[in-house]
């Protein structure tokens, strides 16, 4: 268990509201990643971290910005949600089973109505 | 431009046969591979990979096979059991990347094991 943890595991929001979900681990891993999961897509990151405060885009950055300020905490922020952004977000770490191998947390479904 | 793609959406077979699934890539700086099952409702969970330097890896009942030259590899899951029903997603890295890595991933199959 690598020990990360997604919060929260569920939400529903409305158009326009602002959402952050938070990925919080325990073993100081540098790097930490934001994927979401859509029927027909697989996996797609979104930003990612290597470490304190350096972060870097994916291919779906658009309408999303995360922060690292702490080794353990990798937060993604939906500025302004749309119903585009209802998904399931999966939080990883590089490291686990393998130093090139992401292991991903437990997921966090967002519903934007 | 999808770089890791599974042209199969699903996969069904008989319990005890062979499962084979497989994924192409186009991005020649991958040189490094993994399959990961996902359950409904969990994330996904690492099971096999596979370095460029190579082009079989085994893990029990799963093995890995990469053929280079086609960009391409497979997981075979001999004997396929109802546990295994889950989908399966291919993931390419470039480990050359530096601070720059990250997993690039297929779209998944669905395999469903019959009993």
């Amino acid at each position: 268990d690598a020990g990360i943890t997604q919060s929260p595991r569920h939400k529903v929001t409305e158009t326009g509201t602002p959402v952050t979900l938070r990925c919080h681990q325990t073993e100081n891993h540098r790097y930490m990643y934001w994927y979401r999961q859509d029927p027909g897509h697989g996996l797609r990151l979104i930003h990612y971290s290597y470490g304190v405060k350096d972060t870097d885009k994916g291919e779906v950055s658009d309408g999303y910005s995360v922060s690292r300020s702490k080794t353990e905490d990798f937060l993604l922020t939906l500025e302004s949600a749309t119903s585009s952004q209802t998904s399931v977000y999966f939080c990883a770490i590089r490291g686990g089973t393998g130093a090139n191998v992401l292991t991903f947390g437990a997921g966090s479904r967002l519903t934007v109505l | 431009d999808q770089q890791v793609k599974q042209n199969s959406p699903s996969l069904s077979v008989q319990e005890g046969r062979i499962s084979i699934l497989n994924c192409d890539y186009t991005n020649s700086m991958f040189d490094y591979f993994l399959w990961y099952k996902k359950y409904p409702a969990e994330g996904p969970t690492f099971l096999i990979s596979i370095s460029s330097i190579k082009d079989k890896n085994e893990d029990g009942r799963f093995t890995v096979f990469l053929n280079k030259s086609a960009k391409h590899l497979s997981l075979h899951i001999v004997p396929s059991q109802p546990g295994d029903s889950a989908v399966y997603f291919c993931a390419a890295s470039d480990r050359g990347g530096g601070s720059n890595y990250k997993l690039t991933f297929g779209k998944g199959t669905l395999l469903t094991v019959n009993p």
